[in-house]
């Protein structure tokens, strides 16, 4: 089935820096949910875009939905300590129930 | 965050032994979920139940067997399992089956000796 993948699968960032992390499918997204799951912890949701060329913003972190909805961004501004963790993208599918497919991850380390 | 709970935390099992997962929600939700969370690998989804009813079970060995007696509460009992499925095994429920965001619960990680 579909799957989407995330790039990069590490990211060391210093303290202060911004970064990208990018969730990118060969095929139509119905729409993405974007999770974070410290390390220890479980995963929590942070979004859900669903319309072509959304974004959608939460303090320090952006996220967006490409035009043609075939991948899809989080940009973190000004990183600190507590974005430390593995962000991960997750599609809904279009079956009868709408699994959610998640990619593999983006884990972050952010050094003071 | 307790809306969703998962009991025992750790667990450490033979490969002969029988146990079991619980899971339960608080939020009145109506469907749940076990995912299992290896490491580097992506998370897997195992069984999903909506209103007490199956409705996917994504080719998981039968020594895994999931049972849901009512919408708040999920089980995954454990039999014969083996080192590989060692992992964090992860509850998870949301409103409804085909909307909405999935609530997760803090997982039980699973040693198999």
């Amino acid at each position: 089935g579909q799957q989407v993948m995330q790039i990069p699968q590490y990211q060391h960032v210093q303290e202060g820096e911004d970064f990208t992390t990018y969730c990118n499918s060969s095929t139509t997204l119905s729409n993405i949910q974007w999770y974070k799951q410290r390390p220890g912890g479980h995963p929590v949701f942070l979004i859900q875009l669903v319309k072509s060329g959304e974004v959608k913003k939460q303090k320090r972190l952006t996220f967006q939905f490409g035009e043609a909805k075939k991948n899809s961004s989080l940009h973190i501004t000004a990183t600190q300590t507590t974005d430390v963790g593995t962000y991960f993208c997750a599609e809904r599918s279009t079956d009868s129930w709408g699994k959610l497919q998640f990619g593999a991850g983006t884990q972050v380390v952010v050094t003071p | 965050e307790t809306g969703v709970t998962q009991t025992p935390r750790h667990l450490v099992m033979g490969m002969t032994n029988k146990k079991s997962l619980k899971c339960e929600q608080h939020l009145g939700h109506n469907a749940m979920y076990w995912y299992k969370q290896s490491a580097k690998k992506p998370l897997e989804l195992m069984f999903v139940y909506s209103l007490e009813e199956r409705v996917e079970n994504n080719s998981v060995p039968s020594r895994f067997s999931p049972e849901c007696p009512n919408s708040s509460h999920l089980f995954l009992h454990l039999h014969t399992l083996q080192p590989e499925d060692s992992a964090l095994y992860l509850c998870a429920s949301s409103r409804r089956l085909r909307l909405n965001e999935q609530f997760f619960g803090p997982g039980t990680r699973l040693t198999v000796l």
